[in-house]
């Protein structure tokens, strides 16, 4: 069945440092891949998306990857800041229909 | 306030109860979506509309749980019976195809079966 597996499932880096989280997927007609930022008690806000056509998109401190040979993607955030520590979740859609989520990657960032 | 919106917040309920949750989306948004969201996990797809018909349909949804969306706007889950496990959060999201892949979340409704 669909599947998306993400890793890791803690993540603690310093603060201006960089952080990394990857995620693989099982269908293959997945599409559409979007990232969601959660933080304690509110809903998941869409912080990136990245679509099968293109293999790279960034937006400031944060780049999406994306492998469709190898069913990878991974999302990178640069010049990590206090108000980036929040739950991170991966997904996969395709053709506009529902979304599945990855386990999530808490991301805590240090003083 | 223009976006997603979900009612109640919060529902504390008794095991064997049914509870109904109800969601409204950002005017125009075809596509409806309820997830479930148990702590330290993702969000669990378990249904989802484009107007009113229903497209699909989660295994994780059983026979305890409905959805409608009537006119194609607002929509409600419920579940029957509720139970122990059934405690999560409820999510609901909505997007306009035509445009978009984005999902737009509701803010959740938070089921707490004693």
């Amino acid at each position: 069945g669909e599947n998306v597996e993400q890793h890791p499932s803690t993540l603690s880096v310093q603060e201006g440092d960089s952080a990394v989280i990857k995620c693989t997927y099982s269908d293959s007609a997945s599409n559409y891949f979007p990232w969601y930022k959660q933080e304690l008690g509110k809903r998941p806000q869409l912080i990136i998306d990245i679509r099968s056509n293109v293999g790279e998109k960034k937006d400031q401190r944060i780049a999406v990857t994306l492998n469709k040979t190898a069913k990878h993607f991974s999302l990178h955030i640069t010049e990590t800041q206090p108000e980036d520590s929040a739950v991170y979740f991966c997904a996969a859609s395709s053709s506009a229909s529902k979304i599945i989520f990855g386990s999530g990657t808490r991301l805590s960032i240090r003083p | 306030d223009t976006g997603v919106s979900q009612d109640p917040r919060h529902k504390i309920t008794k095991r064997g109860q049914n509870v109904t949750f109800r969601c409204d989306p950002i005017s125009e948004h075809n596509r409806l979506y309820w997830y479930r969201q148990t702590l330290g996990q993702g969000p669990e797809f378990l249904t989802y509309f484009q107007n009113e018909a229903q497209l699909e349909k989660s295994r994780l949804l059983s026979d305890r749980f409905s959805a409608e969306r009537p006119k194609g706007s607002f929509s409600t889950l419920e579940i029957q019976r509720t139970e122990q496990g059934d405690s999560a959060m409820y999510l609901c999201a909505t997007t306009e195809r035509q445009l978009t892949n984005e999902q737009f979340f509701g803010p959740g409704t938070r089921l707490t079966v004693l």
